[in-house]
Order: structure tokens, then sequence, then C-alpha cells
């Protein structure tokens, strides 16, 4: 299985609400990664876990708020947000390298957000 | 031929012809790259990757060339097919750690 899911698909939501964006693997990954991809544009790392613990937060703003509850799961818990945070979401996994070497992420469909 | 503008950069190309994806990569020190496809509505997909200590590796249909001189990447498509039609990024890793960085992206048109 290299799938890696993404819920929901869609999701509108008002600069009140709070919401969160699930993801899944079950390919034995201990990297897990979410990046925010605007329209005609290359995919924006957000946040890296490292065998369920942040390793990399690239300044994103605290209303984006991920989590890892284990070793297959990670979510992306969403308050406040800003009409300009309206993108696809996209979520991966990967092997951990500490060396020097090749590796893969595999990424889901991702989560097209609308924030109005 | 290519087309630079506003939006993505478009190859426009034949169907049956070969393709062919330039990427030029920011780091020195990156010591890994990955060509993924993504189409409408998709997350990017895995083509090919390469290692810096190597300078050509082949796929089916594809071919990624890497020259760390002028640090650039390409990505050629062997008898390109309407499903080839795509926007495809290069990506690069530094040695340490898990982090990839994006390239700009080209969009792949295959005319019938």
């Amino acid at each position: 299985d290299t799938e890696v899911t993404q819920t929901p698909k869609h999701l509108v939501m008002g600069m009140t609400n709070k919401k969160s964006l699930k993801c899944e693997q079950h390919m034995g990954h201990r990297a897990m990664y979410w990046y925010k991809q605007k329209a005609k544009k290359p995919p924006e790392l957000m946040f890296v876990y490292s065998y369920e613990k942040l390793s990399i937060n690239e300044s994103v703003p605290s209303r984006f708020s991920p989590e890892c509850p284990n070793s297959s799961l990670l979510n992306l818990h969403l308050h406040a947000l800003q009409p300009e945070d309206s993108a696809l979401y996209l979520c991966a996994s990967s092997q951990v390298h500490l060396v020097p070497g090749a590796y893969e992420q595999y990424f889901g469909p991702g989560t097209r957000l609308t924030v109005t | 031929g290519e087309s630079v503008g506003l939006h993505l950069p478009t190859l426009s190309v034949q169907e049956g012809d070969n393709s062919i994806i330039n990427c030029a990569y920011s780091n020195s020190a990156s010591d890994y790259f990955i060509w993924y496809k993504q189409e409408s509505g998709k997350g990017p997909q895995f083509i090919i990757d390469i290692r810096s200590n190597m300078d050509k590796r082949q796929g089916q249909r594809v071919t990624v060339l890497l020259n760390k001189t002028v640090k650039h990447l390409s990505l050629q498509i062997a008898a390109t097919q309407p499903g080839d039609s795509a926007v495809y990024f290069c990506a690069e890793k530094v040695a340490a750690g898990n982090k990839l960085t994006f390239g700009g992206g080209t969009r792949v048109l295959v005319k019938p």
C-alpha cells in the first residue's frame, strides 16, 4: 500500500471557524509533512514530523497547528484563518533518512480549502 | 516551444515526440533530486529521482540528467502521450535532513 489519504477533499470555512485536516498512511513511514500549494505554484513546506515529533516549522502562523497522534496519522488544526490561506493542503510521508541519500516523499491528493 | 509569462511556463509537444523539461536548482549542497508529475486535482506523483553522485538515470520512458557544474536538471520523456499532460516539478534536497525544495514547475500540453 503506497497510498496517503487525506480528508476532507474539500473544505469551506469561515474566518471564525475551527476545523481540522486529516492525513493517514500505512507504509511504515516515520516522517510526515504538510505542504501548502497555491494555484500555479509549487508546494511550499509548512511542517515536518520525524518519529512523531515536530522537526521543522517553516515559520508558519500559529493559526495553523499540526499534530501527529501516532506514526500513521497527521492532523492540521485550523483556527481563525484568513482568505489568503485558501489553497490546496498536501500531506506527504517518507522514510526518515538521517544520513545523506535518496528518499521519496509520497503525496496525498490534498484538501482544497476555501476560507470565506 | 516554451513560453514564460504570468502563468506557469508551458511546453507544447506533439503526441509521439520527445519532451525535455528543464530545471535550474539553487543549492550546490543539494545531494538528491526528484521529478514529480502533478495532474489537475491531484497530489504530486513521483516520476524519477537521482543522487548527486550520478549524472544520468533512466526509467520507463523517462530519463533524468544532472549537470552539477551549472546546477541544472532535466527530464526527458520519450514518445510523449496524452496522459503525460500535467505540471512537472523538480525538487532538491540538501544533504542533512528531510526537507525538499520545489522548483517553479512546467506545464506540459500534449497535442494529438
